[in-house]
C-alpha cells in the first residue's frame, strides 16, 4: 500500500530565509507526486507536480521539488519564503494516471509559517 | 481559473440529526467529484468517489447509509451525513477534476456535532 510522510507538522521560519519541507512516499511501483498549497479559509490548490522527465519541477511562485528515487522522497523547497507564502502545504502520490484525477493519498500536512 | 465551491463552510447539527453538504463546480461540468474527510492533525482520506448520473464508489471502511452522496447534475454532488454523532465532526473537502485531469478542490467545510 502507498503512503506518504511528511515529517514536520510545522516549520516557522523568517521572512527571506530558505526552506525545506520533506515529503517521503512508500510505493512498490511507479508513483505521480503532487504538493498542493492550502491559504487560510480556502481551498487546496495544486503547486506543483512530478510525472516524469526530468526530477526537478517548479512552480511559478518560486517553489521546487525534487523527485529522489532512491530515496522516496519529494522535498519542497523555496530558496527565499515571503510571509504570504504562509499556509499549509499537503504532499500526495498517485499510483494512477498521472493528470491528478485517480486515487490521492496525501500526508498529513506541514504548516509554514513565515515570520517578519 | 476553474472553482469548486462548498456549502456550508462550517456547521453545527445536534447528533441523531442529518446534515446535507453542497460542492459545486461553477465553471465547468464535472461527472466525477470526490469526497475527502480530514481529521485534525491528520491526511485528507478519500472518502467516496462521486459519479454523475450513478451511484457513488465508497472506499473501504466508509460507511455507505451513513454518507450518502448524490451526483444529481454535472455541477453538484452532495453529501448528507445521516443520524450524525459527535464521532462524526471532521472537516469534509470535496474535489472535481477538469478535462484535463487537473484536480480543483473546495474550501471545505467543518462538521461540529454537539
Amino acid at each position: 500500500a502507498q503512503s506518504v510522510t511528511q515529517l514536520d507538522s510545522q516549520v516557522p521560519v523568517f521572512e527571506e530565509a530558505p526552506v525545506e519541507l520533506r515529503c517521503n512516499y512508500s510505493s512498490s511501483v511507479s508513483v505521480y507526486l503532487f504538493w498542493y498549497v492550502q491559504y487560510p479559509n480556502q481551498g487546496l490548490q495544486l503547486l506543483l507536480k512530478y510525472l516524469s522527465g526530468s526530477t526537478l519541477v517548479e512552480s511559478i511562485n518560486g517553489f521546487e521539488a525534487e523527485f529522489n528515487k532512491s530515496q522516496t522522497s519529494f522535498h519542497l523547497r523555496k530558496p527565499s519564503v515571503h510571509i504570504s507564502d504562509t499556509a499549509e502545504y499537503f504532499c500526495a502520490v498517485s499510483q494512477g494516471g498521472p493528470r491528478g484525477t485517480d486515487k490521492l493519498i496525501f500526508g498529513t500536512g506541514t504548516r509554514l509559517q513565515v515570520f517578519p | 481559473g476553474a472553482v469548486v465551491s462548498q456549502h456550508p463552510s462550517w456547521v453545527i447539527c445536534k447528533s441523531g440529526t442529518s446534515v446535507k453538504i453542497e460542492c459545486r463546480s461553477l465553471d465547468f461540468q464535472a461527472t466525477t467529484m470526490f469526497w475527502y474527510r480530514q481529521f485534525p492533525k491528520q491526511s485528507l482520506m478519500l472518502m467516496a468517489t462521486s459519479n454523475e448520473g450513478s451511484k457513488a464508489t465508497y472506499e473501504q471502511g466508509v460507511e455507505k447509509d451513513k454518507f450518502l452522496i448524490n451526483h444529481a447534475s454535472l455541477t453538484l454532488s452532495t453529501l448528507t451525513v445521516t443520524s450524525a454523532h459527535p464521532e462524526d465532526s471532521s472537516f469534509y473537502i470535496c474535489s472535481a477534476p477538469l478535462a484535463t485531469g487537473e484536480l480543483f478542490f473546495g474550501e471545505g467545510s467543518r462538521l461540529t456535532v454537539l
